[in-house]
């Protein structure tokens, strides 16, 4: 079965503080994993993609396969980084589609 | 550019009563996605395009879900027959072509079923 299975619902850390969103999958097949994220009152963006191994706005995450995970890490968690954040599989073989997780809320307390 | 485009922002209706939700993709974007943001369900897939088809329907929740995309542009999703469940924020994304291209996702349509 295709699923994608973020455990938190909200994390709450302090601005400076090292965060990591937990994200694993379920999938037969090669996994392509995106985190997307949607700031307060704002339209969910692409924050980072595993296959271009990019670092955005201080964020990484590395696929696992062996785990079968896409952790989302960042040092030093910054209070504009307050937002939604959702794991996604793409499904190749069913048009793109993809299979979100079900979301953890992240706050950056001051 | 501008980005995916979704009409109305926000939809208020009665039990029972149909509603027209509208997508407008990015200009050239063949392949266009819809997916339903709720409390319970999170961010789930309803439907795809490729051009003007739909291979794969699977993700609509019931035969009263039904979409159409014409011109390889708009999009249109209807809902008869509308039940409380159906509350929710449905977006709707597009990408230069299907499976390896970046979604891009609109504002979202939030829909109110009294």
């Amino acid at each position: 079965a295709q699923r994608v299975t973020q455990p938190e619902k909200l994390l709450s850390v302090f601005k400076g503080a090292p965060v990591e969103l937990k994200c694993n999958y379920s999938y037969s097949g090669s996994p392509e994993l995106f985190w997307y994220v949607q700031y307060s009152r704002q339209r969910l963006q692409l924050l980072l993609r595993h296959i271009s191994r990019e670092s955005i706005k201080g964020f990484t995450a590395d696929l696992n396969k062996g785990e079968t995970s896409f952790h989302l890490k960042k040092p030093f968690a910054q209070e504009e980084d307050s937002a939604m954040y959702y794991c996604g599989l793409m499904i190749y073989n069913q048009g793109g589609k993809l299979i979100f997780g079900q979301g953890t809320e992240l706050s950056v307390k001051p | 550019g501008a980005g995916v485009s979704q009409s109305p922002s926000n939809k208020v209706t009665e039990k029972g009563k149909d509603v027209e939700l509208r997508c407008d993709p990015i200009s050239g974007h063949t392949a266009l996605y819809w997916y339903r943001q709720s409390l319970g369900q999170g961010l789930e897939f309803l439907i795809y395009f490729q051009g003007n088809s739909a291979p794969d329907k699977s993700g609509l929740p019931s035969d009263r879900f039904s979409a159409e995309r014409t011109g390889g542009s708009v999009s249109t999703l209807t809902i008869q027959r509308t039940q409380q469940e159906d509350s929710a924020v449905y977006l709707c994304a597009s990408s230069l072509v299907i499976r390896v291209e970046t979604q891009y996702f609109g504002p979202g349509t939030r829909l109110l079923v009294l």
